[in-house]
């Protein structure tokens, strides 16, 4: 069982928004500025697509957006393509132990 | 542009090693923190090992503790990962990371900006 919480799939058509959670704890998500978030397309290594909650790094469009309230992290994909069709995996760094970062078990996205 | 290279995996049998290497280019290595992450067949992401820039500061999970030795030779701007006394549930796709972030408090990197393509370790008798 992964330590952050995320559904296990979400769906969108073309153009639409879509948001991803990712609920934790206050000792992870909910105590600290420190979620990511990554991208893995099949057979591909994940992306780094937002990190710090909600800054992008160079080169990512600026479709994607990430925020925070309390415990859960979202990650909102806008004007949805069917490029952004790939599991999404959340990421936070966390106080209880070694090694400081926890995964969420990752969401799969379907553009329809 | 920043690369990360993964090789050594292969198929072996339980109780076997392999060692995996990482070569890095496009960076100063030696500036850079690093982890191993691997992915078990249609699973999720998990932390294998963590090492600092120097090589004097490593961590395990407790899943490999014991059995895995994490390594790196900035001469040769290269990671590796010793992998012993291997089991059916180390078989995954590993993938080397570079460490990002300095998390207030302990200065632990939290996120991994740069990834390898992995290689694939398969544990089968």
């Amino acid at each position: 069982q992964s330590a952050l919480t995320q559904p296990a799939s979400v769906s969108g058509s073309p153009g639409q928004s879509i948001t991803i959670s990712c609920t934790g704890t206050s000792s992870d998500v909910g105590g600290y500025n420190y979620v990511s978030w990554y991208q893995q397309h099949p057979g591909k290594a994940p992306k780094l697509m937002i990190y710090d909650v909600s800054n992008r790094p160079s080169g990512v469009s600026n479709r994607f957006s990430g925020s925070k309230s309390g415990n859960t992290a979202s990650l909102t994909i806008s004007g949805l393509q069917a490029e952004d069709e790939a599991d999404y995996y959340c990421s936070s760094y966390t106080s209880s132990s070694t090694p400081w970062v926890v995964f969420g078990g990752g969401t799969k996205l379907t553009v329809l | 542009e920043v690369q990360l290279v993964e090789s050594g995996g292969g198929l072996v049998q339980p109780g076997g090693s392999l060692r995996l290497s990482c070569a890095a280019s496009g960076f100063t290595f030696s500036s850079y923190e690093m982890k191993w992450v691997r992915q078990a067949p249609g699973k999720g992401l998990e932390w294998v090992s963590y090492i600092s820039s120097g090589g004097s500061t490593i961590y395990y999970a407790d899943s490999v503790k014991g059995r895995f030795t994490i390594s790196r030779d900035n001469a040769k701007n290269s990671l590796y990962l010793q992998m012993n006394s291997l089991r059916v549930e180390d078989t995954a796709i590993y993938y080397c990371a570079r460490a990002r972030g300095a998390a207030a408090g302990t200065s632990m990197p939290y996120y991994f900006d740069y990834w390898g393509q992995g290689t694939l370790v398969t544990v089968s008798s």
